[in-house]
């Protein structure tokens, strides 16, 4: 079936350094890709998505591109700051029955 | 426009005791799920409505745990007895029809004690 995988976290950076997060999916058919952001004591917002190969979603400074060729989703940044600590999710929908299909999350901390 | 609404935000309860949940879907939204999300893990999908029908419901324990969306509308979680491994976050999320995105409440975070 399908399925996401993501990078173990947590992730520790120092403001302003760049960010990568990988994500890479497993599906059979053409899925569309989202990036959740879960902030403490929060629900999940959506950060950004892409629904096919080679579009780039892009928010509040992330970025990321659909690659079909790699069956990659990676989340970038280029300068973090304290208030990206989250944890963040990558997740595929199936276009069959639009479920979400979620990877484990990534707990990112940035210290000032 | 509102969002998710979910109540209550916290619960604790004693294992055996039952417990519910409400959420209130965005309007129009005619696809509702509920998610069950453990500390540290990702979501795992219970049940998805399309508007007041059952489309899948094969993760959800239906020996403890049962929703209901009557009017299509609201939606109501239970779980009657408890045990201490419910304890997670339950997430409420919805739809439209045809947008794959889904836009999530805050959760109700359950404590099994």
């Amino acid at each position: 079936g399908d399925s996401v995988t993501q990078m173990e976290g947590p992730v520790t950076l120092s403001e302003e350094a760049f960010l990568t997060i990988n994500c890479t999916y497993t599906a059979t058919g053409y899925p569309s890709l989202f990036w959740y952001v879960q902030y403490p004591g929060e629900g999940l917002q959506l950060l950004l998505k892409a629904t096919k190969a080679d579009d780039k979603g892009s928010n509040k400074g992330f970025e990321a591109t659909y690659r079909k060729e790699t069956t990659s989703f990676h989340l970038e940044k280029g300068s973090v700051q304290v208030s990206d600590s989250a944890v963040y999710f990558c997740a595929l929908s199936d276009r069959s029955n639009y479920q979400l299909i979620w990877g484990a999350g990534t707990k990112l901390i940035i210290k000032p | 426009e509102a969002g998710v609404a979910q109540s209550p935000r916290y619960k604790i309860i004693e294992k055996r005791q039952s417990v519910a949940f409400w959420c209130n879907p965005i309007s129009g939204h005619a696809t509702l799920y509920w998610y069950q999300q453990i500390l540290g893990q990702g979501p795992k999908l219970l049940i998805q409505f399309q508007n007041n029908g059952v489309v899948d419901d094969s993760q959800l324990p239906k020996d403890r745990f049962s929703a209901e969306r009557l009017k299509g509308v609201d939606s109501t979680l239970k779980i009657q007895p408890a045990k201490l491994e419910d304890s997670a976050v339950y997430l409420c999320a919805s739809r439209t029809q045809t947008n794959t995105e889904a836009f999530f409440g805050q959760g109700t975070r359950l404590t099994v004690v």
